[in-house]
């Protein structure tokens, strides 16, 4: 089993949708939990964090973590095609204290 | 400047050439990391610094060489690399490992010829 997981894609959402974008990880001792927003030729950009069980929202971004169930995800309300982008999932292990990210999820909004 | 700063953008080398990247963050940071992007390939954590010192390498050939002279600069001395070492090579950088997440420098993209 993958330490973090993420579906590959390519997610294709028309725009004005939400996108739904999830991820599974392995290590119950885990403690924070990262999205981060990758164009393509570019490097990562932080975009959501989040610590506690729950819902956190910033915008149209919504982050929601369920720690019993080892899962995070991320919604993007009123997506619109500036968020084509591939979503990479980051997690904080707490025995490494390092970052740990998932592959990335390809989302493509369409016009 | 702000943020972590990677030097070179682009770089083209020769497998015979020796050459450095360069990356400085001006957050007052006390981690750095090099990761490895190959085209369709999730992120490659390369090595990791914390406090200056060298926690962690990911089982990374010896034709890649960093240094860590202090909190703010990191460096990745390259030599005798081979084309499927042509990647973007993405500096970051946090505070206590992770906690509060790692702020991406924009990466070297590097051709190896």
């Amino acid at each position: 089993q993958k330490e973090v997981e993420q579906n590959s894609g390519p997610l294709s959402v028309p725009e004005g949708a939400i996108a739904s974008l999830n991820c599974t990880y392995s290590d119950r001792g885990s403690q924070s939990f990262f999205w981060y927003r990758q164009y393509s030729g570019k490097s990562p950009e932080l975009i959501m964090s989040i610590y506690s069980n729950g819902d956190k929202e910033d915008g149209r971004f919504t982050a929601q973590l369920n720690k019993a169930s080892q899962y995070v995800s991320l919604l993007i309300r009123d997506s619109q095609p500036s968020d084509s982008a591939t979503y990479l999932c980051a997690v904080n292990r707490g025995s490494a204290r390092q970052l740990t990210f998932g592959s990335g999820t390809q989302l493509t909004v369409l016009p | 400047e702000t943020g972590v700063t990677q030097t070179p953008r682009h770089l083209v080398m020769g497998m015979t050439n020796k050459k450095s990247l360069k990356c400085e963050q001006h957050l007052g940071h006390n981690a750095m990391y090099w990761y490895k992007q190959s085209a369709k390939k999730p992120l490659e954590l390369m090595f990791v610094y914390s406090l200056e010192e060298r926690v962690e390498n990911n089982s990374v050939p010896s034709r890649f060489s960093p240094e860590c002279p202090n909190s703010s600069h990191l460096f990745l001395h390259l030599h005798t690399l081979q084309p499927e070492d042509s990647a973007l090579y993405l500096c970051a950088s946090s505070q206590q490992q992770g906690d509060y997440g790692y702020t991406f420098g924009s990466g070297t993209r590097l051709t190896v010829v």
